[in-house]
């Protein structure tokens, strides 16, 4: 079955300084990975995907993430974060065919980022 | 517009009394699911559904049915609440099994007492 780590539960930061979200996960078979961001009392949002091709990902609001398959990660990345950025950030994978866990997304536990003025 | 859409997006109720949280899509997706979201747990999985009458279940079914009687529909049914059901609730719909797209409703916060 497939499973996904965030490393950090939270990540402080101060206004216009980088910053990593990191993610790994576990997989028999190829998978589809995911950054959603939650906005205080607000549903998710897809920040950027990973399908296939380029392993480097352009999303939204600047975001980036690397697709790492021989180490099983894949990072989240923001050059200079504003006050803004601060929600939880969520990492997902889903399976190909032939998966135990085809047919679901299946969530990391989660990372708040808070991003201090 | 492509939306999910979940009523209500707050409920309180009480221990034992039976509730059904309805989710609609118009996007004529197949792939539908349910999970709830508990801090320092991310999204957990409840039940997901490849199809009309086709339903299976996720990471945390205990506690809780589903239904696909139609395709834009899955209303999430639970017969008898307790408090450990107290979380926040999404409904996600999409194209595909291996799920390259979902779209999620906006949430229900339900609240057992």
């Amino acid at each position: 079955a497939q499973s996904v780590t965030q490393l950090d539960s939270q990540v402080p930061v101060f206004e216009e300084a980088p910053v990593e979200l990191r993610c790994n996960y576990s997989s028999s078979v190829s998978v589809y990975l995911f950054w959603y961001v939650q906005y205080p009392n607000q549903g998710l949002q897809l920040l950027l995907k990973y399908l296939s091709g380029s392993t480097l990902v352009k999303g939204i609001n600047g975001f980036e993430a690397e697709f790492n398959k021989s180490q099983t990660s894949f990072h989240l990345r923001k050059p200079s974060v504003h006050i803004s950025d601060t929600a939880e950030y969520f990492c997902a994978v889903s399976e190909s065919a032939g998966g135990t866990s085809y047919g679901k997304l299946t969530f990391g536990q989660g990372t708040i980022l808070t991003v201090h003025p | 517009e492509a939306q999910v859409t979940q009523n209500p997006r707050y409920l309180i109720t009480v221990t034992g009394k039976k509730l059904t949280v309805t989710c609609s899509q118009n996007m004529n997706h197949e792939y539908m699911s349910w999970y709830r979201q508990d801090p320092g747990l991310g999204l957990r999985q409840i039940y997901y559904s490849m199809n009309v009458e086709v339903t299976d279940k996720g990471d945390v079914p205990e506690g809780y049915k589903v239904s696909r009687k139609e395709k834009r529909n899955f209303p999430l049914i639970l017969e008898s609440p307790s408090p450990n059901q107290t979380s926040l609730y999404f409904c996600a719909s999409s194209l595909d099994p291996e799920i390259t797209e979902a779209f999620f409703g906006q949430g229900t916060r339900l609240t057992v007492v």
